[in-house]
């Protein structure tokens, strides 16, 4: 009963390091998202990705790379992390194409020295 | 591009008062769903509505889509220190309304005062 499962929970960056963020689901759902949340601007899509081996860009896509090689799996990668990246990330999933709720992740907390 | 504005940002209720928060479109919904984050918690699906004008109720929490399908409501009767959380609209990114990228508004976020 785990659903969406993102790794890790926090991480402490300096800028111009790099990470990447897990996020699995186990619901056999087609379509992942990243999304990442800041006080006051809602949830803003990064990249997301409608089936095992695509990607697509969201709303702010800049400085993050996504790898979707397995249907339950979606990476999250920052190749050289800014300060203006410290966010809450968030993961979802959904199985239908045109209709659907989102099944969020609990949330991976970053902060960017 | 397509922006969906949420109102108000905040809301102060004592317990037992009623709260609305609205939700306003730049470009016509094929649909709208409703979360609500708990603080320090993650977005959770409360609904979604697709039909022009239709009105739907969880309890004591009615949701709304205007007539245009550019605008909705969602209304929570009598407060509960409960409901205490913040609350986003999401509408689809593009008109057709699918490959599912939804754009949230910035959320009404709703204290509850025992």
């Amino acid at each position: 009963n785990a659903g969406v499962t993102q790794t890790p929970k926090f991480r402490v960056l300096k800028t111009g390091q790099s990470m990447t963020l897990l996020c699995a689901q186990d619901m056999n759902h087609e379509y992942m998202y990243w999304y990442r949340q800041d006080p006051g601007m809602g949830l803003r899509l990064i990249h997301y990705s409608v089936g095992e081996g695509t990607t697509a860009k969201g709303e702010v896509p800049d400085g993050y790379n996504v790898s979707r090689l397995k249907k339950q799996n979606f990476l999250l990668g920052l190749e050289s992390a800014a300060p203006s990246q410290t966010s809450v990330y968030f993961c979802a999933s959904s199985g239908l194409a045109g209709a659907g709720e989102l099944f969020f992740g609990e949330g991976s907390r970053l902060t960017v020295l | 591009g397509q922006q969906v504005m949420q109102i108000p940002q905040y809301q102060h209720v004592q317990e037992g008062e009623d709260f609305t928060t609205y939700c306003n479109s730049s470009t016509t919904l094929s649909n709208i769903q409703w979360y609500k984050q708990r603080p320090g918690g993650h977005p959770v699906f409360l609904i979604q509505l697709v039909k022009s004008g239709e009105v739907k109720k969880q309890k004591r929490l009615t949701f709304q889509f205007g007539e245009a399908k550019k605008n909705s409501s969602l209304h929570i009767t009598a407060t509960q220190t409960t409901d205490v959380g913040t609350y986003f609209c999401a509408g689809p990114r593009d008109s057709s309304g699918s490959a599912r990228q939804l754009t949230f508004g910035s959320g009404t976020q709703l204290t509850v005062l025992p």
